[in-house]
């Protein structure tokens, strides 16, 4: 299976701060690579897919980039409603798996 | 609007069987994949099966391999996921997820599955 980590596993930041999540996978898996948000209780939300493709409605400030083995999702300017964890997924293969999550918090 | 609505969760003994289901409304659902992802108490997302839109093809996560079976009825709009040899660490929150191109694009609500004696 293609293994996914994440940095940093926890990040505080201060709304509008500037924030950027690290995803590496252990092989290429080109840009077959998404993102999601969870909150607590809640079911993940899809963000972005194919790297850096926007899902329809999410808000222009998260920015997806990269190819191959490292990828980043950035949030230009953090909102209170990104307080959140965050994950990676690739779906390169037909074993799909997710990185261990990013949680964002208020600093 | 999509909805993806779980049920069949509950507590279960160790060895013990479940059968969770998926109602799907919304969308064309007999031209969609569809999967099972589950994240235990505090833990990350682990995907556990996929099945296509005809249910002719099935795949499933090395952790529940030969336990855990899908299915689907697309004239009942839904997906099944029939788990038996359940153990303590099958206890998790249990995710309906509709497939885009493998992309997990639409979540249900979850059903939370507790496996202890």
């Amino acid at each position: 299976d293609i293994q996914m980590t994440q940095s940093p596993s926890t990040l505080s930041a201060s709304i509008g701060d500037r924030v950027t999540i690290t995803c590496r996978a252990s092989q290429s898996i080109s840009n077959w690579l998404a993102w999601y948000q969870q909150k607590p209780g809640k079911a993940p939300k899809l963000l972005i897919y194919k790297a850096s493709s926007l899902e329809s409605g999410v808000p222009s400030r998260f920015i997806g980039s990269g190819s191959g083995t490292e990828f980043t999702l950035t949030i230009s300017s953090l909102q209170p409603d990104d307080f959140a964890t965050y994950y990676c997924h690739q779906y390169n293969s037909f074993s799909p798996t997710f990185g261990p999550g990013t949680k964002v918090d208020i600093k | 609007e999509v909805q993806l609505v779980e049920s069949g969760g509950g507590l279960v003994q160790p060895g013990g069987s479940l059968r969770l289901s998926c109602a799907a409304s919304g969308f064309s659902f007999s031209t969609y994949a569809m999967n099972w992802v589950r994240q235990a108490p505090g833990k990350g997302l682990d995907w556990i099966s996929y099945i296509s839109s005809s249910g002719s093809t099935t795949y499933y996560g090395d952790s529940v391999k030969g336990r855990f079976t899908v299915s689907r009825d697309n004239t009942k709009r839904s997906v099944y996921l029939e788990m038996n040899s359940l153990r303590a660490e099958d206890t998790a929150v249990y995710y309906c997820v509709r497939d885009w191109n493998f992309v997990f694009d639409h979540w249900g609500q979850g059903t939370l599955v507790a496996v202890s004696s």
